[in-house]
């Protein structure tokens, strides 16, 4: 099994310019998660879906946009980058219920000058 | 609100020396705690959790944690590590809803 699936794993951008990070999870999970994290600071949740067809801010939503395009996928688009957006950015399911866990994807390592 | 703490950024062990990694939680609410492991330029993955039962919860890689409800600590430990055992270590809760809340991770470095 592939698990969580993030594309591209770097990615360096110029300030104003805009990209998708993209996500697919073969786990037929309900909720999926995007983080990012900065040194020091763990895992902080940008935005989330609990299910197909709906999507929450979650603690640092400034700044991005997010897609559920299907139960398998789920993209975080940032319309015009800045040097604060510099960061590993992660994609999670989970099944949704209380107490499961969470997959992780490799990462996306996003680098704006 | 739910938070959660950990007390150490980062912990230098000997290889093979006991360890314990500090996590400290605050919530109104019955709680289900994770630790995750995060080696090296991947992903997160889980280590082990505790959801009800017994206190004491078993892992891979020769880890356990313990609940200690009236301390509200959820602390790692390892009775001897090895090198392959460097990587950042994260405690996260889940309270009311399904999402985690995480702490801001500890770094276990292993001398040799």
């Amino acid at each position: 099994n592939a698990g969580v699936t993030q594309t591209p794993k770097f990615q360096v951008l110029k300030t104003g310019q805009s990209m998708t990070l993209q996500c697919a999870q073969d786990m037929n999970h309900n909720s999926m998660y995007w983080y990012r994290q900065d040194p020091g600071m763990g895992l902080r949740l940008i935005y989330y879906s609990a299910s197909e067809g709906t999507t929450d801010k979650g603690e640092v939503p400034n700044g991005y946009n997010v897609s559920r395009l299907n139960k398998r996928e789920f993209s975080l688009r940032l319309e015009s980058a800045a040097p604060s957006q510099t960061s590993v950015y992660f994609c999670a399911s989970s099944e949704g219920a209380i107490g499961t866990e969470a997959f992780f994807g490799q990462g996306t390592r996003l680098t704006v000058v | 609100a739910q938070s959660v703490t950990q007390l150490d950024s980062q912990v230098p062990v000997f290889e093979e020396a006991p360890v314990e990694l500090r996590c400290n939680y605050s919530s109104s609410v019955s709680v289900y705690l994770f630790w995750y492991v995060q080696y090296p330029n991947q992903g997160l993955q889980l280590l082990l959790k505790y959801l009800s039962g017994s206190t004491l919860v078993k892992g891979i890689n020769g880890f356990e944690a313990e609940f200690n409800k009236s301390q509200t600590s959820f602390h790692l430990r390892k009775p001897s590590v090895h090198i392959s055992d460097t990587a950042e270590y994260f405690c996260a809760v889940s309270g009311s809803n399904y999402q985690l809340i995480w702490g801001a991770g500890t770094k276990l470095i292993i001398k040799p």
